[in-house]
C-alpha cells in the first residue's frame, strides 16, 4: 500500500529560526514528490515539485531535498518568519498506472512564534 | 486565468439530501481530483479523473458520486447526504508532471 509519513506532527519555534520538516514514503513507482504549504481555511499551495533525478530544489527560503534511494524528503525553511505559520503537506505521485492518484501525508503543523 | 473554483463556498444540508458540489478549471490539464479535509486531518482522496469521460474512486469514494464530460469540468455528487460528509472538499487539477492545483474550498454541514 502506498504510503506517505511526516514528521513531526507539529512544531514550535520562534520567529528566525530555521527548521526541517520530513517526509518518508512507500509510492511505488515514483513520479515526483511534492511539497504543499496550507495557511487555515485555505486551499494546499504548491511550494516544490522534484521529479526522480532532482536531489534539490529550491523555492525563496524554502528547500526542498529528496533522496529517492532511501525515500526520504525533507523541506528546510530558513530564517523563518510569522507567515511561516501553516501547515505543510508532503504529496508523493506515482507514474504510468498510478498517474491520477496522488498520496497525501497528514502534514506537519507549524508555528512560528514572535 | 482562473485557476481551479469552486462553488458554492459554503452549504449547509439536512440528512438525506442532496447535491452537487461544482469544480471548474481553465488551464486545460488532464487530471482533476476532489478530496476531503476533515478538522485537523489531511486531505484523503474521494475520487479522481485522467482525462474526459474516465473517472476511478479515491481512498474514500462512498456516498460520492463524479463524472467527466468534458476536461474543464469536474462536479462531485452528494447522493444522500450524511453527517458524517461534514467536511470541507478541495477540488484540484493538474497537467500531467506538472504541480497540483487547488481550488479554494467548499464547506459542508450536514445537520
Amino acid at each position: 500500500k502506498n504510503q506517505v509519513e511526516q514528521s513531526p506532527q507539529s512544531l514550535i519555534i520562534l520567529e528566525g529560526k530555521n527548521c526541517t520538516l520530513q517526509c518518508n514514503y512507500t509510492v511505488s513507482p515514483f513520479s515526483n514528490l511534492r511539497w504543499y504549504k496550507q495557511d487555515t481555511g485555505r486551499g494546499p499551495v504548491s511550494l516544490t515539485i522534484m521529479t526522480f533525478s532532482e536531489n534539490t530544489k529550491s523555492n525563496g527560503r524554502y528547500t526542498a531535498t529528496l533522496d529517492a534511494d532511501t525515500k526520504q524528503s525533507s523541506l528546510h525553511i530558513t530564517a523563518s518568519q510569522l507567515s511561516d505559520s501553516a501547515s505543510y503537506i508532503c504529496v508523493v505521485s506515482g507514474s504510468n498506472t498510478n498517474a491520477g492518484k496522488s498520496t497525501f501525508g497528514d502534514g506537519t503543523t507549524l508555528t512560528v512564534k514572535p | 486565468n482562473a485557476g481551479v473554483t469552486q462553488t458554492p463556498k459554503f452549504q449547509v444540508l439536512k440528512t438525506g439530501q442532496s447535491m452537487t458540489l461544482q469544480c471548474a478549471q481553465d488551464m486545460n490539464h488532464e487530471y482533476m481530483s476532489w478530496y476531503r479535509q476533515d478538522p485537523g486531518m489531511g486531505l484523503r482522496l474521494i475520487h479522481y479523473s485522467v482525462g474526459a469521460g474516465i473517472t476511478d474512486q479515491g481512498e474514500v469514494p462512498n456516498g460520492y458520486n463524479v463524472s467527466r464530460s468534458t476536461t474543464e469540468d469536474f462536479p462531485l455528487r452528494l447522493l444522500s447526504a450524511a453527517p458524517s460528509q461534514t467536511s470541507v472538499y478541495f477540488c484540484a487539477s493538474r497537467g500531467f508532471g506538472e504541480t497540483q492545483y487547488f481550488g479554494p474550498g467548499t464547506r459542508l454541514l450536514v445537520l
